[in-house]
């Protein structure tokens, strides 16, 4: 079984200052991991994805997640904040090489960017 | 741009009555998902079909939905009789092949059900 779980359902920082939102995650296997980000009334779009192959992952928006196996954890950073920023954050596991491909979710973060 | 269509965007109905939602995954993309978003339980996925044959509804209560997919380009999510707990957000996904994990799920907007 795997699981993920976002430390801190709410954010806040101001605009310009650093992003840091948290993923761990829990998998009996090598897992693929993914951040989404959902704008309000909107459905969920991929930010960036971890496939085994490079541990700094670089996404869409000037987001970014480092994959540590040994920390168990897949967060989320982006140097500097926009208004444009904020919306809920979901990480996401799956096993790898699962041609089953289900995505578990974690709670999800809100992120509040403040002027 | 290719995108996952879902309709109705919003859904309000009376507990009892019949709720149809449907879905036109991206072209070409094989695997469809069903997913729920709720305030208290988050996303939890209801199921999902490959090739229009449904894999995996283990997500979903049995007696009440059923999820079909008449066509490569429909899929439905069926609720009889609804009840006031499955007001939410459903959301409809749609990945391509390979079949390693990696593959992108997009996501449509999403239909919101209010059962009163």
């Amino acid at each position: 079984a795997q699981s993920v779980t976002q430390l801190g359902s709410h954010v806040s920082v101001s605009e310009g200052a650093l992003v840091l939102l948290r993923c761990n995650y829990s998998s009996s296997v090598p897992p693929y991991l993914f951040w989404y980000v959902q704008y309000p009334n909107q459905g969920l779009q991929l930010l960036l994805k971890y496939t085994s192959a490079a541990t700094l992952v670089k996404g869409i928006n000037g987001f970014e997640a480092e994959f540590k196996k040994s920390e168990t954890s897949f967060h989320l950073t982006k140097p500097s904040a926009h208004m444009s920023d904020a919306a809920e954050y979901f990480c996401a596991v799956t096993r790898a090489h699962d041609s089953a491909r289900q995505l578990t979710f974690g709670s999800g973060t809100q992120l509040t960017v403040l002027p | 741009d290719a995108r996952v269509t879902q309709t109705p965007r919003h859904k309000v109905t009376e507990m009892g009555q019949e709720v149809t939602m449907r879905c036109q995954p991206i072209l070409g993309h094989n695997t469809v998902f069903w997913y729920r978003q709720t305030m208290m339980q988050g996303l939890e996925l209801l199921a999902y079909f490959r090739n229009r044959a449904p894999l995996d509804d283990s997500g979903m209560p049995k007696d009440r939905f059923s999820a079909e997919m008449p066509d490569a380009t429909l899929a439905t999510l069926k609720i009889q009789p609804s009840e006031p707990r499955d007001s939410a957000v459903y959301f409809c996904a749609s990945a391509p092949g390979p079949t390693d994990g990696t593959d992108t799920q997009y996501f449509g907007p999403g239909t919101r059900l209010t059962v009163l």
